[in-house]
C-alpha cells in the first residue's frame, strides 16, 4: 500500500518568507508526527497529533512554527518568517496509534533558507 | 535533550563481518526501537523491543535490552554492502515522544 508522502521534496526559500510543508500519512493511521533533522544529527521531535486530541506541541522550537491536521489525515507544517537555522530535513511519520508503536516515515522535505 | 546515545558514532567493516552498535539511555522506558536511515531518505523501522523483553531477533538482526544497565545493542550478522546506512535507537516511555539518538554510521565495504 501507499506509504507516507511529503511535499515538496525540496524547498529553497529566502530568509523571512513563510513556508508550508505537507504530509499525507498512511490511511488509517491515527497518529502523526513531525520531526526535523539537521545535518549529521538525530531526529528532533516537533509536534504530535493523535486522533481528535489536542496536539502535543512540546517540541516546536518557537512560535514561528505551527502545524495543522485536517480531518484526521493530511497535515501541514508552517514556518513563518524563516531563519537560516530552520534549514534542515523535515520528516513526517505516522503510526497506528501512539508513541509505543512503530512509526512509518515519509521521505522528508529538505528546506534550505538562504 | 537526547535520551538514546549510540556508540560508536561510525563503524566500518568488511562484507560478511558482524556489526554491533550500542545504545545507552538515561530514564525509564517501556520500549526501545531501532531504525535505519539510508543517505537522504526517511527512517525505516527495524525492530521494537519492550522493557520486559531481553532479546529479539528479526532475520539477520539481533537486539538485546538490559534495563538494569539502561542499554541496548543491535547486532547485524553477515553484513552486506546494502546494510550501509545510519542506525538510530529511539526510546519510548508510552505517552511521551520517542527520543532519537544521533545514530551510528555503518559502512560495509564489499
Amino acid at each position: 500500500g501507499a506509504g507516507v508522502s511529503q511535499s515538496p521534496s525540496n524547498k529553497v526559500t529566502e530568509k523571512g518568507k513563510d513556508v508550508e510543508l505537507r504530509c499525507d500519512p498512511i490511511s488509517g493511521h491515527t497518529a502523526l508526527y513531525w520531526y526535523r533533522q539537521s545535518l549529521g544529527q538525530g531526529l528532533e521531535f516537533l509536534i504530535y497529533f493523535q486522533g481528535n486530541s489536542a496536539p502535543d506541541k512540546s517540541g516546536l522550537p518557537s512560535d514561528r512554527f505551527s502545524a495543522e491536521r485536517t480531518g484526521g489525515s493530511v497535515s501541514t507544517l508552517t514556518i513563518q518568517r524563516t531563519q537560516q537555522e530552520d534549514s534542515a530535513v523535515y520528516f513526517c511519520a505516522s503510526s497506528l496509534v501512539g508513541f509505543s508503536n512503530e512509526q512509518y516515515f515519509g521521505p522528508g522535505t529538505r528546506l534550505t533558507v538562504t | 535533550s537526547q535520551q538514546g546515545e549510540e556508540d560508536p558514532q561510525a563503524l566500518s567493516i568488511q562484507e560478511g563481518e558482524n556489526a554491533t552498535m550500542n545504545c545507552s539511555y538515561k530514564t525509564s522506558i517501556n520500549n526501545l526501537q531501532w531504525y535505519r536511515q539510508n543517505s537522504g531518505r526517511g527512517l525505516v523501522h527495524l525492530i521494537l523491543i519492550r522493557s520486559n523483553e531481553r532479546e529479539k531477533h528479526s532475520g539477520r538482526l539481533r537486539v538485546t535490552l538490559d534495563t538494569s544497565k539502561k542499554s541496548s545493542s543491535l547486532l547485524i550478522t553477515a553484513s552486506r554492502a546494502a546494510d550501509t546506512a545510519s542506525y538510530f535507537c529511539a526510546t519510548g516511555s508510552g505517552n511521551t515522544p520517542l527520543v532519537f539518538g544521533k545514530g551510528t554510521r555503518l559502512s560495509v565495504i564489499a
